[in-house]
């Protein structure tokens, strides 16, 4: 089966710190993406993984472990624009269509 | 460049009626894909095409059609709307090639049917 949780939500403080996870259970796995949303917005990318180990972008960086079927999103020095959904989907093999988990909610407060 | 476009923004239809979502793109990529967003649902995959002439389901076909004639377009038709398809629809492509084939999402098209 094919299954990708994350959390549902999250809060956090603006300059501080957050990493929002993602677990996969897919057959077969080619990379991994995350994608940021804001309310009443399209999807946009941010990062793909496919080697283990940690993509550093500015603030925002993404890693993977593939043996553990794991990634998290690292958003340093939060601010307040940050506050969106992050979208986690796993790139299969056909490199066709993507898995999508249902995403992070992210708030940021002041 | 435009990206991927989307038409109309907003529409609001009654239950039986029909219409056309229209996405177009200038990217020259070969996929593109049709996705409903719904509170809680994420986004669910209702058809796509990987090539002029294509088509194929996904997650949540059922009470829609598509057509890609032209490489740069793809079109959704509703052929009798239902309460049900009240949601966001998102277009987005991306090209066959390199390594990693990011998803470009156009802005979206905001259906109410009542």
């Amino acid at each position: 089966g094919q299954n990708i949780d994350q959390p549902t939500e999250m809060t956090a403080t603006e300059g501080a710190i957050v990493q929002i996870n993602c677990t996969y259970q897919t057959s077969g796995f080619n990379g991994l993406f995350w994608y940021q949303q804001h309310a009443g917005e399209a999807p946009t990318f941010l990062s793909y993984n496919v080697l283990d180990g940690l993509e550093e972008k500015g603030r925002f960086s993404s890693f993977l472990s593939r043996s553990k079927g794991y990634s998290y999103l690292l958003l340093k020095e939060l601010q307040m624009k940050d506050s969106a959904s992050y979208l986690c989907a796993v790139h299969p093999p056909d490199n066709r269509k993507l898995i999508w988990g249902l995403g992070t909610s992210l708030a940021v407060n002041p | 460049n435009a990206g991927v476009t989307q038409t109309p923004k907003f529409r609001v239809l009654k239950t039986g009626q029909s219409m056309t979502l229209l996405c177009a793109q200038d990217m020259n990529h070969e996929y593109m894909y049709w996705y409903r967003q719904d509170p809680g649902m994420g986004l669910r995959l209702i058809h796509y095409s990987v090539g002029e002439g294509t088509t194929a389901k996904g997650e949540v076909p059922d009470g829609y059609n598509v057509s890609r004639l032209k490489k740069q377009n793809f079109l959704l038709g509703l052929e009798s709307a239902a309460p049900s398809q009240t949601s966001v629809y998102f277009c987005a492509s991306s090209s066959a090639g390199g390594s990693y084939n990011e998803q470009f999402f156009g802005p979206g098209t905001r259906l109410t049917v009542l």
